[in-house]
């Protein structure tokens, strides 16, 4: 079993609609990405959030520490929303050592 | 631009050799970190360093080595090269441990 699970792995939705990608993880954690990934590879981080909800422009994520899930939405997604989104936990073992661990992303189609 | 940059973008070797790639953080941040992104394994964390030192080690195999110099950029070495070493590899920084990290736009390297 992986250590960070996301769900779905793939979502087709229509312009407009409201959409929740979801991670789980199962070690204890720092914090939080959320990175997206567009065809031809760059990573851009999302968020990084430690607890509570952060909100960007229609992306909100939210993180859940007791329950060691967190959720990512868009609101009135757009065919440039189209990407792989990526959960990346953080594993901190205190001084200057950390490491991330990844989900195995969610591929995200928008259609006009 | 997430304003750490990776050269080269892309890189086309033969089996068995040596390539280096290249990682310059944002300015200021102390902490780099290398992954790999390979289409059957998904994101792998491969090693941390943080102000010229090792500090955290994930799956990096005994023919890759890293290293991090005075003036911070990090440089990844990879050798004896196979075929199942084509991937794509990252770099991210960020200011110190356990804070936001910065991808770069990646190195695609293609053993062939």
């Amino acid at each position: 079993k992986n250590e960070v699970e996301q769900s779905p792995q793939n979502l087709t939705a229509q312009e407009g609609e409201f959409i929740t990608i979801n991670c789980s993880y199962s070690v204890g954690i720092s914090a939080l990405h959320w990175l997206q990934q567009h065809p031809g590879g760059g990573i851009v981080s999302l968020f990084m959030l430690s607890s509570g909800k952060k909100k960007h422009g229609r992306l909100i994520a939210t993180i859940n520490i007791q329950e060691k899930h967190s959720s990512l939405h868009i609101t009135a997604s757009h065919p440039r929303d189209s990407a792989v989104y990526i959960c990346a936990v953080v594993l901190f073992y205190g001084g200057a050592t950390n490491k991330l661990i990844f989900g195995t992303g969610t591929l995200l189609a928008v259609q006009p | 631009d997430s304003g750490v940059t990776q050269t080269p973008k892309h890189l086309i070797t033969a089996t068995g050799q040596r390539v280096t790639l290249r990682c310059s953080p944002r300015s200021g941040d102390l902490s780099v970190y290398w992954y790999q992104q390979s289409l059957d394994q998904g994101l792998q964390f491969l090693i941390q360093y943080y102000n010229g030192e090792e500090r955290a080690k994930g799956n990096i195999l005994e023919r890759f080595s890293a290293q991090q110099f005075p003036d911070l950029h990090s440089e990844l070495n990879l050798s004896s090269l196979e075929l199942g070493d084509s991937a794509l590899y990252f770099c991210a920084s960020s200011a110190r441990a356990n804070t936001e990290a910065f991808f770069g736009q990646g190195t695609r390297l293609t053993v062939v």
